[in-house]
C-alpha cells in the first residue's frame, strides 16, 4: 500500500528565515497531496494542496512543489513568523480511492523570534 | 455552522470497558473518516464511510467498529478497550471522494488504563 515519508521530524528556524519540509510517496497512482497544519492541542487544518497535473502552487508565504518522476513533494514557507510554529503533516491520496489520506509522520516547526 | 464536532472531548476507560465516540457534521458531506493520532506516527485511518449506511476498513481497523445510520453522524465504537488504544481520535469529513479538503473535528483524547 501507499507509504508517505516526511523529513525532517523537527525543524528550528529564526524568524524571517525560510523553512522547507519534504515528503516522498511510494504509490505512483497518487494524485492529490495536501498539507495540514496542527497547532498544539488543536485539530489539523488544510493550508495548501496540490494535484498531480500541477508542478507548483503558491499562496502568499506558502508554496508546494511536486516532482512526479521522483515521487516527492515539498512545502516551502518563506519569511517565517512565530505563529508558523506548529506540526505540519503531508499526505497523499489516489483517484478512486475515496479520498483516503495516507499521512506522513509530521514535522514539528519552531520559529524563534 | 458548527462544522465537525466530536463528543466527548476526554475520556478515561479501564481495560475491557466499552465506549462510543460520536462525530457529527452539518456540512452535508458524503464522506466521513475516523483517524487516530499517536506521537511520532501522524494520523492513521481507522474506518471510513462513503455515504449513509456504508462503512469500510482503513489502515488500522482492528478493535474498532463503526456505524453511519444518519448522513450527518459517524460513530466509532470500542467494544473492549485495550491500553494500545490510548490515543487522540479525530473525525473528518469531505464533500466528495475526489481529492477534496477533509475538515477535522476537535478530537477526543482517550486514555485506557
Amino acid at each position: 500500500g501507499e507509504n508517505v515519508e516526511q523529513h525532517p521530524s523537527t525543524l528550528s528556524v529564526q524568524e524571517g528565515d525560510s523553512a522547507v519540509i519534504k515528503c516522498t510517496y511510494s504509490d505512483s497512482a497518487s494524485n492529490y497531496f495536501p498539507w495540514y497544519k496542527q497547532e498544539l492541542g488543536k485539530r489539523p487544518q488544510l493550508i495548501i494542496d496540490i494535484r498531480s497535473n500541477v508542478g507548483e502552487k503558491k499562496d502568499q508565504r506558502i508554496a508546494v512543489t511536486l516532482n512526479k518522476t521522483a515521487k516527492h513533494f515539498s512545502l516551502h514557507i518563506t519569511e517565517t513568523q512565530p505563529e508558523d510554529s506548529a506540526v505540519y503533516f503531508c499526505a497523499a491520496s489516489k483517484p478512486r480511492g475515496y479520498n483516503k489520506l495516507i499521512f506522513g509522520a509530521g514535522t514539528r516547526l519552531a520559529v524563534h523570534p | 455552522n458548527a462544522g465537525v464536532t466530536q463528543t466527548p472531548k476526554f475520556r478515561v476507560l479501564k481495560t475491557g470497558q466499552s465506549m462510543t465516540l460520536l462525530c457529527a457534521q452539518d456540512m452535508n458531506h458524503e464522506y466521513m473518516y475516523w483517524y487516530r493520532q499517536d506521537p511520532g506516527m501522524g494520523l492513521r485511518l481507522i474506518h471510513y464511510s462513503v455515504g449513509e449506511g456504508t462503512t469500510a476498513k482503513g489502515e488500522v481497523p482492528d478493535g474498532y467498529n463503526v456505524s453511519r445510520l444518519k448522513k450527518q453522524n459517524f460513530l466509532l465504537g470500542l467494544e473492549s478497550a485495550a491500553p494500545s488504544q490510548t490515543s487522540v481520535y479525530f473525525c473528518a469529513s469531505s464533500y466528495s471522494g475526489r481529492g477534496d479538503e477533509q475538515y477535522f473535528g476537535p478530537g477526543t483524547r482517550l486514555t485506557v488504563t
